[in-house]
């Protein structure tokens, strides 16, 4: 299966918006609801922000959001804090228990 | 609280054998609600699957690595291992172990806790 392809960056200022996409085919994010989104902070492991394309975990701020059309599935990251500042990746169930990464977008806080 | 912990040789020659450890903490592996699974990230590049396990033994793995690629479960002890035969430099990475969720029709759909993950080096 190939990697969902993410936008390389992406930035904001505080208090702004910021969407970050990430593309796949219909064998993967088009064809199931199982997008999640992962944030990572320089030397520390992935955490889980949204799951099943709009869920988010307990402990996670409402300022993360997630959505998905046709085969590209978004995240929105709404009231920007410098604390965001961090890789995102994508993943989607691809089928026969399969899971497949994009290639990740870092996010830069301006 | 749920923890996961890798262990294993952070050195491995080229063309051996990688074998990780990751012993899970504070909860079961004998779960019915989640798979167990490996993820590794080569330096400075992106989140790569390597494959999942069941308690009772059922695997999937990453057809790009799938002969190469052996992954079990000890519920005995509470962990579960990942052999990688044939290592090469681009073997090289940070690998995690993780908690996937089962969802519908047991597909495994995301990876709620992880492991702080262990950097193995493959040198020639």
């Amino acid at each position: 299966q190939s990697a969902l392809t993410q936008p390389p960056s992406a930035s904001g200022s505080p208090g702004q918006s910021v969407t970050i996409s990430c593309t796949g085919t219909r064998s993967d994010v088009g064809g199931f609801n199982y997008v999640s989104w992962y944030q990572q902070h320089p030397g520390k492991a992935p955490k889980l922000m949204i799951y099943e394309v709009t869920k988010r975990p307990s402990g996670v701020p409402d300022r993360f959001s997630g959505s998905k059309s046709g085969n590209t599935a978004s995240l929105t990251v709404s009231g920007l804090q410098a604390e965001d500042e961090a890789d995102y990746y994508c993943s989607s169930y691809a089928g026969s228990n399969n899971l497949v990464f994009g290639g990740g977008t870092k996010l830069t806080v301006l | 609280q749920l923890q996961l912990q890798e262990s294993g040789p952070g050195l491995v020659k080229s063309p051996e054998t990688l074998s990780l450890t990751c012993t899970v903490s504070g909860g079961s592996i004998s779960s019915t609600n989640y798979y167990w699974g490996w993820i590794r990230q080569p330096p400075g590049k992106g989140l790569e699957w390597i494959g999942s396990v069941y308690y009772s033994g059922t695997t999937n793995c990453n057809s790009s690595l799938k002969s190469r690629v052996t992954i079990s479960a000890d519920t005995s002890k509470n962990q579960f291992s990942l052999k990688l035969s044939s290592v090469t430099a681009e073997d090289t990475a940070v690998y995690y172990c993780a908690r996937l969720r089962i969802v519908v029709a047991r597909r495994g759909d995301a990876f709620d806790i992880w492991g702080q993950g262990t950097m193995v080096t493959v040198s020639s």
